[in-house]
C-alpha cells in the first residue's frame, strides 16, 4: 500500500521569505511523487513531479521540491514567497492511482 | 482548449434521491478518476477507469456508481445509499502511469 503524510495542516510565512511545505511518503519500489495546488472552490493544479533523476525538481510558479530517498521525503520549497501563493497544497504518490495527503494550507502574510 | 469539464458546479439533492455528476474530457486520456474531498481529509478515491467499459472501486465506493461507455465521459451517480453525500467532488484524467493528473473544477453537492 502507498501513503502520504503532510504533517502540517497550516503553514504561515511572511512575503519574501522562503517557504517549505513538508511531505513524507511510503511506497514499495521507486516512487512517483507529485505536488498539486488548489485555490478555493477549484480543482487541483499540477505543480511538479519526481519520477527519476535529479533530487531537486523544478516546477511551475518558481516552486521546487527536494526528493530525499533516505528520509522518504519530498518537501515543496520556494525561495521567496508571494501573497498569491496562499492556497491549499497537496502531496501525492502513485503511478496509475494517486494517493493524496490531507493537504497543507499555506498563508503568505504581506 | 483541452481539459476536463465537470457539471454542474453546484448541485442540491433531496434525501432519497439519486443524482448524477457529469465529467467530460477532450484530452484523449485513457484513465479517469473520481475523488471526494472533505475538509481536512484530502482527496479520497471513489472509482477509477483505465479503459472504456471497465472500472474499479476505489477506497470509498459504497453508495456510488459509475459508467464508462465512451472514452471522453465518466459520469458519477450518487445514490440514496450514500448516507453522507455532502462534499466536493473532483474528476481527473491521466494519460498514463507516472504522468500528471488533470482535474476538473469540481462539483459541490449539498443534501437539503
Amino acid at each position: 500500500a502507498q501513503s502520504v503524510a503532510q504533517p502540517e495542516d497550516q503553514v504561515n510565512v511572511a512575503e519574501g521569505n522562503p517557504l517549505t511545505v513538508k511531505c513524507t511518503y511510503s511506497v514499495s519500489g521507486n516512487p512517483y511523487l507529485f505536488w498539486y495546488v488548489q485555490y478555493p472552490n477549484r480543482g487541483l493544479q499540477f505543480l511538479l513531479k519526481y519520477i527519476t533523476g535529479d533530487n531537486l525538481v523544478k516546477g511551475s510558479y518558481g516552486f521546487e521540491a527536494e526528493f530525499n530517498k533516505s528520509q522518504t521525503s519530498f518537501h515543496l520549497k520556494k525561495p521567496s514567497a508571494l501573497v498569491s501563493d496562499s492556497a491549499l497544497y497537496f502531496c501525492a504518490v502513485g503511478g496509475r492511482q494517486l494517493t493524496f495527503g490531507s493537504g497543507t494550507q499555506l498563508t503568505v502574510l504581506p | 482548449d483541452g481539459g476536463i469539464t465537470q457539471s454542474p458546479k453546484y448541485l442540491f439533492r433531496k434525501e432519497g434521491q439519486n443524482v448524477t455528476l457529469s465529467c467530460e474530457q477532450n484530452l484523449n486520456h485513457d484513465a479517469m478518476y473520481w475523488y471526494r474531498q472533505d475538509p481536512g481529509q484530502g482527496l479520497r478515491l471513489i472509482y477509477y477507469s483505465q479503459i472504456v467499459n471497465d472500472f474499479q472501486k476505489g477506497d470509498i465506493a459504497e453508495g456510488y456508481s459509475v459508467s464508462r461507455e465512451k472514452k471522453e465521459s465518466f459520469p458519477l451517480t450518487v445514490t440514496s445509499a450514500q448516507k453522507n453525500p455532502t462534499a466536493f467532488y473532483l474528476c481527473a484524467s491521466m494519460r498514463g502511469k507516472g504522468t500528471e493528473a488533470f482535474f476538473g473544477q469540481g462539483t459541490r453537492l449539498t443534501v437539503v
